[in-house]
Protein backbone atom coordinates (compact mmCIF):
# COMPACT_ATOMS: atom_id res chain seq x y z
CA UNK A 1 0.00 0.00 0.00
CA UNK A 2 1.31 3.58 -1.28
CA UNK A 3 1.52 6.04 1.81
CA UNK A 4 1.17 9.54 0.94
CA UNK A 5 2.22 12.64 3.41
CA UNK A 6 1.61 16.31 2.97
CA UNK A 7 3.49 19.18 4.56
CA UNK A 8 3.16 21.71 6.07
CA UNK A 9 -0.23 20.68 7.78
CA UNK A 10 -1.46 24.11 7.98
CA UNK A 11 0.36 27.11 5.72
CA UNK A 12 -1.04 31.20 6.95
CA UNK A 13 -0.20 33.08 4.67
CA UNK A 14 -0.88 36.28 2.83
CA UNK A 15 -2.93 37.86 -0.34
CA UNK A 16 -0.41 37.91 -2.95
CA UNK A 17 2.17 35.59 -1.40
CA UNK A 18 3.56 32.19 -2.93
CA UNK A 19 2.55 29.04 -1.89
CA UNK A 20 4.41 25.70 -1.83
CA UNK A 21 2.83 22.41 -0.70
CA UNK A 22 4.78 19.09 -0.61
CA UNK A 23 3.38 15.74 -1.06
CA UNK A 24 5.44 12.72 -1.10
CA UNK A 25 4.48 8.85 -1.77
CA UNK A 26 5.93 6.00 0.26
CA UNK A 27 7.29 4.47 -3.42
CA UNK A 28 7.60 5.85 -6.67
CA UNK A 29 4.32 7.21 -8.68
CA UNK A 30 6.05 8.00 -11.68
CA UNK A 31 3.89 10.69 -12.69
CA UNK A 32 0.31 9.85 -11.38
CA UNK A 33 -0.38 12.05 -9.20
CA UNK A 34 -3.10 14.44 -8.74
CA UNK A 35 -4.24 17.26 -6.87
CA UNK A 36 -7.19 18.93 -5.19
CA UNK A 37 -8.90 21.97 -3.75
CA UNK A 38 -11.41 21.35 -1.03
CA UNK A 39 -13.66 23.46 0.18
CA UNK A 40 -16.47 23.11 2.99
CA UNK A 41 -19.52 22.40 1.76
CA UNK A 42 -18.39 21.18 -1.57
CA UNK A 43 -16.94 18.12 -3.46
CA UNK A 44 -13.41 18.57 -4.47
CA UNK A 45 -12.36 20.55 -7.16
CA UNK A 46 -9.15 18.89 -9.15
CA UNK A 47 -6.38 21.37 -10.02
CA UNK A 48 -3.76 18.99 -11.10
CA UNK A 49 -3.99 15.75 -12.70
CA UNK A 50 -0.63 13.65 -14.10
CA UNK A 51 1.55 15.39 -11.81
CA UNK A 52 1.82 18.87 -14.01
CA UNK A 53 -1.06 18.99 -15.95
CA UNK A 54 -3.93 21.98 -14.75
CA UNK A 55 -7.50 20.46 -15.19
CA UNK A 56 -9.53 21.93 -17.56
CA UNK A 57 -10.39 25.98 -16.12
CA UNK A 58 -8.09 25.82 -13.58
CA UNK A 59 -6.00 29.21 -13.18
CA UNK A 60 -2.33 29.55 -14.38
CA UNK A 61 -1.33 30.55 -11.09
CA UNK A 62 -1.77 26.71 -10.16
CA UNK A 63 1.09 24.50 -11.00
CA UNK A 64 2.15 21.15 -10.07
CA UNK A 65 5.80 19.74 -10.76
CA UNK A 66 7.51 16.27 -9.20
CA UNK A 67 7.82 12.90 -10.54
CA UNK A 68 8.91 9.64 -8.52
CA UNK A 69 7.87 10.24 -4.93
CA UNK A 70 8.02 13.82 -4.32
CA UNK A 71 5.58 16.31 -5.44
CA UNK A 72 4.57 20.34 -5.35
CA UNK A 73 1.57 22.53 -6.14
CA UNK A 74 2.80 25.74 -6.18
CA UNK A 75 -0.15 28.63 -5.82
CA UNK A 76 1.37 31.73 -7.19
CA UNK A 77 -0.16 34.96 -5.95
CA UNK A 78 -2.80 33.89 -3.55
CA UNK A 79 -6.40 35.38 -3.55
CA UNK A 80 -8.14 35.40 -0.75
CA UNK A 81 -10.47 32.52 -2.24
CA UNK A 82 -8.02 30.11 -2.36
CA UNK A 83 -8.78 29.05 1.63
CA UNK A 84 -9.51 25.44 1.26
CA UNK A 85 -7.67 22.31 2.54
CA UNK A 86 -5.97 20.45 0.03
CA UNK A 87 -4.94 17.09 -0.96
CA UNK A 88 -2.63 15.09 -3.20
CA UNK A 89 -4.04 11.63 -4.33
CA UNK A 90 -2.46 8.89 -6.18
CA UNK A 91 -3.54 7.44 -8.98
CA UNK A 92 -7.17 8.22 -8.55
CA UNK A 93 -7.27 5.86 -5.57
CA UNK A 94 -5.52 6.74 -1.86
CA UNK A 95 -5.62 10.75 -0.70
CA UNK A 96 -3.21 12.33 1.39
CA UNK A 97 -3.84 13.86 4.85
CA UNK A 98 -3.92 17.33 3.51
CA UNK A 99 -2.37 20.53 3.93
CA UNK A 100 -5.04 23.66 5.22
CA UNK A 101 -4.01 27.03 3.41
CA UNK A 102 -5.55 29.75 5.23
CA UNK A 103 -5.41 33.60 4.73
CA UNK A 104 -3.55 35.38 6.71
CA UNK B 1 -22.48 20.93 -18.28
CA UNK B 2 -21.64 17.37 -16.94
CA UNK B 3 -23.27 16.83 -13.87
CA UNK B 4 -23.45 13.89 -11.81
CA UNK B 5 -26.10 12.82 -9.36
CA UNK B 6 -25.65 10.41 -6.23
CA UNK B 7 -28.99 9.16 -4.83
CA UNK B 8 -30.03 6.43 -2.24
CA UNK B 9 -28.50 6.95 0.74
CA UNK B 10 -29.76 6.85 4.04
CA UNK B 11 -30.04 5.76 7.97
CA UNK B 12 -29.92 1.94 8.31
CA UNK B 13 -28.66 0.11 11.30
CA UNK B 14 -25.24 -1.77 11.60
CA UNK B 15 -25.08 -5.09 9.51
CA UNK B 16 -27.87 -3.54 6.90
CA UNK B 17 -27.50 -2.97 3.31
CA UNK B 18 -27.56 -0.13 1.02
CA UNK B 19 -27.93 0.41 -2.66
CA UNK B 20 -25.97 3.78 -4.05
CA UNK B 21 -27.17 4.97 -7.11
CA UNK B 22 -25.03 7.19 -9.60
CA UNK B 23 -26.45 8.76 -12.87
CA UNK B 24 -25.02 11.18 -15.15
CA UNK B 25 -26.66 13.74 -17.23
CA UNK B 26 -25.90 14.84 -20.96
CA UNK B 27 -22.89 12.47 -21.09
CA UNK B 28 -22.71 8.24 -20.92
CA UNK B 29 -20.25 6.90 -18.65
CA UNK B 30 -18.50 4.89 -21.74
CA UNK B 31 -14.94 6.71 -22.06
CA UNK B 32 -15.12 6.87 -18.50
CA UNK B 33 -13.65 5.57 -15.05
CA UNK B 34 -16.44 5.82 -12.20
CA UNK B 35 -15.23 6.49 -9.01
CA UNK B 36 -16.79 6.36 -5.33
CA UNK B 37 -15.43 8.13 -2.76
CA UNK B 38 -16.33 9.25 0.70
CA UNK B 39 -16.01 11.39 3.13
CA UNK B 40 -16.85 10.89 6.97
CA UNK B 41 -17.58 14.03 9.02
CA UNK B 42 -14.27 16.32 9.88
CA UNK B 43 -12.44 13.56 8.22
CA UNK B 44 -10.30 13.87 4.68
CA UNK B 45 -11.78 11.81 1.87
CA UNK B 46 -11.44 8.32 1.28
CA UNK B 47 -11.64 6.37 -1.92
CA UNK B 48 -13.43 3.63 -2.25
CA UNK B 49 -13.91 2.36 -5.43
CA UNK B 50 -13.19 2.43 -9.27
CA UNK B 51 -14.96 0.90 -12.12
CA UNK B 52 -13.73 1.14 -15.86
CA UNK B 53 -16.60 1.51 -18.14
CA UNK B 54 -14.34 0.49 -21.27
CA UNK B 55 -12.57 -3.00 -19.59
CA UNK B 56 -15.44 -3.35 -17.03
CA UNK B 57 -12.07 -3.78 -14.38
CA UNK B 58 -12.97 -2.56 -10.92
CA UNK B 59 -10.89 -2.23 -7.65
CA UNK B 60 -11.92 -1.50 -3.98
CA UNK B 61 -10.60 -0.05 -1.30
CA UNK B 62 -9.21 -2.89 1.28
CA UNK B 63 -11.88 -1.09 3.93
CA UNK B 64 -14.97 -2.41 1.46
CA UNK B 65 -13.50 -5.42 -0.17
CA UNK B 66 -15.83 -7.80 0.42
CA UNK B 67 -18.57 -5.85 1.00
CA UNK B 68 -19.16 -3.32 -1.24
CA UNK B 69 -19.59 -4.24 -4.90
CA UNK B 70 -20.04 -1.92 -8.17
CA UNK B 71 -22.64 -2.80 -10.57
CA UNK B 72 -23.52 -1.27 -13.91
CA UNK B 73 -27.10 -0.23 -14.99
CA UNK B 74 -29.03 -1.66 -17.80
CA UNK B 75 -28.41 2.32 -19.54
CA UNK B 76 -24.66 3.64 -20.43
CA UNK B 77 -25.55 6.48 -17.94
CA UNK B 78 -25.77 4.67 -14.41
CA UNK B 79 -23.80 2.52 -11.90
CA UNK B 80 -24.32 1.02 -8.59
CA UNK B 81 -22.96 0.64 -5.09
CA UNK B 82 -24.46 -2.36 -3.14
CA UNK B 83 -23.09 -2.29 0.44
CA UNK B 84 -23.63 -5.41 2.44
CA UNK B 85 -22.64 -5.44 6.24
CA UNK B 86 -22.43 -2.17 6.92
CA UNK B 87 -20.72 -0.69 9.81
CA UNK B 88 -20.62 2.95 12.38
CA UNK B 89 -17.45 3.63 10.36
CA UNK B 90 -19.00 3.52 7.05
CA UNK B 91 -21.13 6.43 7.67
CA UNK B 92 -20.40 9.41 5.79
CA UNK B 93 -20.93 11.46 2.20
CA UNK B 94 -20.69 9.33 -0.76
CA UNK B 95 -19.93 11.14 -3.94
CA UNK B 96 -19.72 9.44 -7.32
CA UNK B 97 -17.75 10.84 -9.98
CA UNK B 98 -16.18 10.37 -13.13
CA UNK B 99 -12.55 11.14 -14.89
CA UNK B 100 -11.88 10.13 -18.90
CA UNK B 101 -10.29 6.88 -19.32
CA UNK B 102 -6.30 8.68 -20.28
CA UNK B 103 -6.20 10.19 -16.95
CA UNK B 104 -3.88 8.11 -14.94
CA UNK B 105 -4.30 10.10 -11.94
CA UNK B 106 -6.98 12.48 -10.72
CA UNK B 107 -11.01 12.74 -10.91
CA UNK B 108 -12.87 15.35 -12.99
CA UNK B 109 -16.19 15.52 -12.29
CA UNK B 110 -17.43 15.10 -9.13
CA UNK B 111 -21.38 14.89 -8.22
CA UNK B 112 -23.06 17.02 -4.58
CA UNK B 113 -22.79 13.53 -2.47
CA UNK B 114 -25.49 11.06 -1.06
CA UNK B 115 -25.37 11.08 2.99
CA UNK B 116 -25.15 7.47 3.90
CA UNK B 117 -25.17 7.33 8.13
CA UNK B 118 -24.97 3.66 9.96
CA UNK B 119 -26.75 3.75 13.61
CA UNK B 120 -28.12 1.63 15.77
Amino acid sequence: EIVLTQSPATLSLSAGERAALSCRASRSLGTDLAWYQHKPGQAPRLLIYDASNRAPGVPARFSGSGSGAAFTLTIYSLEPGDSAVYYCQQRSTSFGPGTKVEMK
Amino acid sequence: EVQVVESGGGLVQPGSSLRLSCEASRFTFDDSVIHWVRQAPGKGPEWVSSFNWISTAVDYADSVKGRFTVSRGTARNSLYLQMSSLRHEDSALYYCAKTPFYYNSGILFWGQGTVVSVSS
